[in-house]
């Protein structure tokens, strides 16, 4: 079975760091660029960040840029963003999700984990 | 790009048919838009790659289509199930992603 389990969630004070993992499974992982996406409670959802296949293209929305860090270790079929100076507003629920195409080039995250919860509150 | 997706919340019956719109700011290439169904506690699920290209295990009640700016998710049919919040998303390449707001079909 094709699956992502995220980990690493938690309460975390403003200011402070936290380490999310994604782990996948039942594919091949090192195929495949990846994604984090967030959402926030009652909101809708929010791209954070993407990483290529090999770790060569590397990249952060304008909310995250400077303060949080994604990395892969292929070897592990394991998914990371480390996440520095969180602020109230990054309080979300946070999913990895596989970048993929279709046969015809056509392009979607079709695969995605539970979530993991992050709240950033004092 | 920014993505506006049209009305915010349906309220409908089952066996109705609805239309979901999707605009976006300007011109897109069409294999970067894909659509996404989300249920209350659960992650985001794909509905299809590109506008139209339905991702594996979608009833074929569930179609799309659209290019450049317009882009619309039909469901034929709603059945219980096809209750959730449903969103556009755009791959800008090769630096972003940009999710619309969202449009929540609800029961009547």
């Amino acid at each position: 079975e094709v699956q992502l389990v995220e980990s690493g969630g938690g309460l975390v004070k403003p200011g402070g760091s936290l380490r999310l993992s994604c782990a996948g499974s039942g594919f091949t992982f090192s195929s495949y660029s990846m994604n984090w996406v967030r959402q926030a409670p009652g909101k809708g959802l929010e791209w954070v960040s993407s990483i290529s296949a090999t770790s060569s293209y590397i990249y952060y929305s304008d909310s995250v840029k400077g303060r949080f860090t994604i990395s892969r270790d292929n070897a592990n079929n394991s998914l990371y963003v480390q996440m520095n100076s969180l602020r109230a507003e990054d309080t979300a629920v946070y999913y990895c999700a596989r970048q993929s195409r279709d046969p015809y080039g056509n392009y979607g995250l079709d695969v995605w984990g539970q979530g993991t919860t992050v709240t950033v509150s004092s | 790009i920014v993505l506006t997706q049209s009305p915010g919340t349906l309220s409908l019956s089952p066996g109705e048919r609805v239309t979901l719109s999707c605009r976006a700011s300007q011109i897109v290439t069409n294999i970067y838009l894909a659509w996404y169904q989300q249920k209350p506690g659960q992650a985001p699920r794909l509905l299809f790659y590109g506008p139209s290209s339905r991702a594996t295990g979608i009833p074929d009640r569930f179609s799309g289509r659209g290019s450049g700016t317009d882009f619309t998710l039909t469901i034929s049919r709603l059945e219980p199930e096809d209750f959730a919040v449903y969103y556009c998303q755009y791959y800008d390449r090769p630096a972003s992603v940009t999710f619309g707001g969202g449009t929540k079909v609800e029961i009547k």
